[in-house]
């Protein structure tokens, strides 16, 4: 299958600070890349929706100022965690999207473990 | 809130024992897929049954779709320590790049 990869896959960071996670389709070309997030022991959470070369669609309760994402290509998002705070951590999970056969697949990252101090 | 709902939460087996886990959900949807995730890792997609089809199988893995009743079932036979993970049922609703919805997963425990 497609191979997904993300980037950090875990970083520690003081409350206040930024962090940017990327992730990348690496052997195919993605136009809608999904963010979700997981905390332990739990499902996944739909964050947001990833399109290249237009706006981020979010999931209701969601903040878009916090979480800034951009698709500035078709093989690249980035998860952007502002001002990142001790409730912020969690586990953060990209997907690339393709279709086949009127399928949608969906490809995932190994996931990128946050923990803000 | 979560669309699926999967039953039970967590299930403890001896090797070699059959493993089955079943999933909810409550809208109409084109296609449902069983995903296994390690702890602390990304998922692996499992197999993905469509809409129109009621039984399928992939080695040990045999997962049966009830669009009526709304549920799904993944059974895994024979299983094995290394077969030690979270198992998480996801829909997506119709055709195009939509997302897909999780469900709350089933902790699955084999011991050796």
């Amino acid at each position: 299958g497609a191979v997904v990869s993300q980037h950090p896959s875990r970083v520690i960071c003081k409350s206040g600070t930024s962090v940017k996670i990327e992730c990348r389709s690496l052997d195919f070309q993605a136009t809608t890349m999904f963010w979700y997030r997981q905390f332990p022991k739990k499902s996944l959470m739909l964050m947001a929706t990833s399109n290249e070369g237009s706006k981020a669609t979010y999931e209701q309760g969601v903040e878009k100022d916090k979480f800034l994402i951009n698709h500035a290509s078709l093989t690249l998002s980035t998860l952007t965690v502002t001002s990142a705070h001790p409730e912020d951590s969690s586990f953060y999970i990209c997907s690339a999207s393709t279709i086949a056969g009127g399928i949608v697949e969906q490809f995932f990252g190994p996931g990128t473990r946050l923990t803000v101090l | 809130s979560q669309q699926g709902e999967e039953d039970p939460q967590a299930l403890s087996i001896q090797e070699g024992e059959n493993a089955t886990m079943n999933c909810s959900y409550k809208t109409s949807i084109n296609n449902l897929q069983w995903y296994r995730q390690n702890s602390g890792r990304g998922l692996v997609h499992l197999i993905l049954i469509r809409s129109n089809e009621r039984e399928k199988h992939s080695g040990r893995l045999r997962v049966t779709l009830d669009t009526s009743k709304k549920s799904s079932s993944l059974l895994i036979t024979a299983s094995r320590a290394a077969d030690t993970a979270s198992y998480f049922c996801a829909t997506a609703k119709g055709t195009g790049r939509r997302a897909l919805t999780f469900g709350s997963g089933t902790r699955l425990q084999v011991q050796p």
